[in-house]
């Protein structure tokens, strides 16, 4: 069984203050996996993935093999970073079922 | 491109009562999946559909079906309707089914089950 464990649901900090929001997984294969972002009312879109191990909108995540960790950090948030984000993992392979945590709200205050 | 859409945007059901879903994927892309997304929890895998046949299948009973037509569009039903469907679901689609496909959301149909 695969699972996705987000363990905080809210994490609040001032402009300019670094960001890590933890995600944490149980597969016993080989996952790939994403970070997906909701700002308000916009829809669910993906922010970034393992495999493309890019820097989006200032954002990194490191697959942590050993520790079963993929969590993202952002060096200095920005007010616009505020959003619900969810950490998801799939199976390597032909099918793309995404299993998801349950998401933590990111605010950045000015 | 307006992306993924799906309709209704909501919809008010009583149980016991049945619903369809539809949702548009993208164009060119060839599949389909389907999420339902509870208050406060993220979204749940239901099925996937490529070309036109179930390819995935997540935890839920057989009152949810689902189908995919032969221009890609795919509707999700719901029979016997219960309280505890109320939410969120959520359509998806990728221009193949495999993992590195990424995953387009539409804006979701918000389902209210009284």
């Amino acid at each position: 069984a695969q699972r996705v464990t987000q363990p905080e649901k809210l994490l609040s900090v001032f402009k300019g203050a670094p960001v890590e929001l933890k995600c944490n997984y149980s597969y016993s294969g080989s996952p790939e996996l994403f970070w997906y972002v909701q700002y308000s009312r916009q829809r669910l879109q993906l922010l970034l993935r393992h495999i493309s191990r890019e820097s989006i909108k200032g954002f990194t995540a490191d697959l942590n093999k050993g520790e079963t960790s993929f969590h993202l950090k952002k060096p200095f948030a920005q007010e616009e970073d505020s959003a619900m984000y969810y950490c998801a993992l799939t199976p390597s392979g032909a099918n793309s079922k995404l299993t998801f945590g349950k998401g933590i709200t990111l605010s950045v205050r000015p | 491109d307006a992306g993924v859409t799906q309709s209704p945007t909501h919809l008010i059901k009583t149980r016991g009562q049945h619903v369809t879903l539809r949702c548009s994927p993208i164009s060119g892309h060839k599949s389909v999946s389907w999420y339902q997304q509870v208050l406060g929890q993220g979204p749940q895998f239901i099925f996937q559909y490529y070309e036109k046949e179930e390819r995935g299948r997540g935890n839920f009973p057989d009152r949810f079906s689902a189908r995919q037509f032969p221009n890609y569009s795919s509707e999700l039903n719901v029979n016997a309707l219960l309280l505890g469907d109320s939410a969120l679901y959520l359509c998806a689609s990728s221009k193949n089914r495999g993992s590195y496909n990424e995953q387009f959301f539409g804006p979701g149909t918000r389902l209210t089950v009284l």
